[in-house]
């Protein structure tokens, strides 16, 4: 069964500090992996998007890791700021149709919490 | 403002009544698509166009749901005699071809 899942589920760290979230998925075959940052009653934000020859995606102080043999992938946020605090979503898409955005699969998200 | 924008934000609305939301894609994307988010769960896939077809409908999408992309820009999804359980926030998203997708901030229907 396709499945991504997400961890830890909640993170609590304080401003200016370093963290890092993990994805591990289990969608074959596979298309591209995707970070979104999601607030509460807001829709995604794209944060990076690889395929799988891709190894790493950087957006300003988030940074993405992908290893596709062990179907793996982390989300590192560096710096962290108050307004880092949102659920952050990995999604899958599988290849499937084409892999287009109607076959995605998505994680139940890490919940982070900067603190002052 | 180049994003994904979606009209209203937020609808109250009674147990039975029609309502009809709008979504605007970023101009030059030919996909958009129509999704459903409840709490704490991801967003599940309801429909999509490429330009005006509408290619795929999700089993989700009952008789009482329709959406139309008349000139291949903006798109509205209406549902009709709407239910409780319809309640949920609904995403639009949009892509170039099947590049990744932006969604907009999402229209939260409450039906009460």
């Amino acid at each position: 069964k396709n499945q991504v899942e997400q961890s830890p589920q909640s993170l609590i760290i304080l401003e200016g500090k370093n963290c890092t979230l993990q994805c591990n998925y289990t969608v074959s075959p596979f298309s591209n992996l995707r970070w979104y940052k999601q607030d509460t009653g807001r829709g995604p934000v794209s944060l990076t998007i690889m395929t799988f020859s891709e190894n790493t995606k950087s957006n300003g102080r988030y940074t993405a890791t992908l290893d596709a043999d062990t179907k793996q992938s982390s989300l590192h946020i560096t710096a962290s700021q108050l307004s880092d605090s949102a659920s952050y979503i990995c999604v899958v898409s599988d290849t499937n149709g084409g892999g287009n955005n109607r076959k995605l699969i998505w994680g139940l998200g890490t919940s982070l919490a900067v603190n002052p | 403002d180049t994003g994904v924008s979606q009209d209203p934000r937020h609808k109250i609305t009674k147990r039975g009544q029609n309502v009809t939301f709008r979504c605007d894609p970023i101009s030059e994307h030919n996909r958009l698509y129509w999704y459903r988010q409840t709490l704490g769960q991801g967003p599940e896939f309801l429909t999509y166009f490429q330009n005006e077809a509408q290619l795929e409908k999700s089993r989700l999408l009952s008789d009482r749901f329709s959406a139309e992309r008349p000139k291949g820009s903006f798109s509205t999804l209406e549902i009709q005699r709407t239910e409780q359980g319809d309640s949920a926030m609904y995403l639009c998203a949009s892509s170039l071809e099947d590049r990744g997708a932006y969604f907009g901030p999402g229209t939260r229907l409450t039906v009460t």
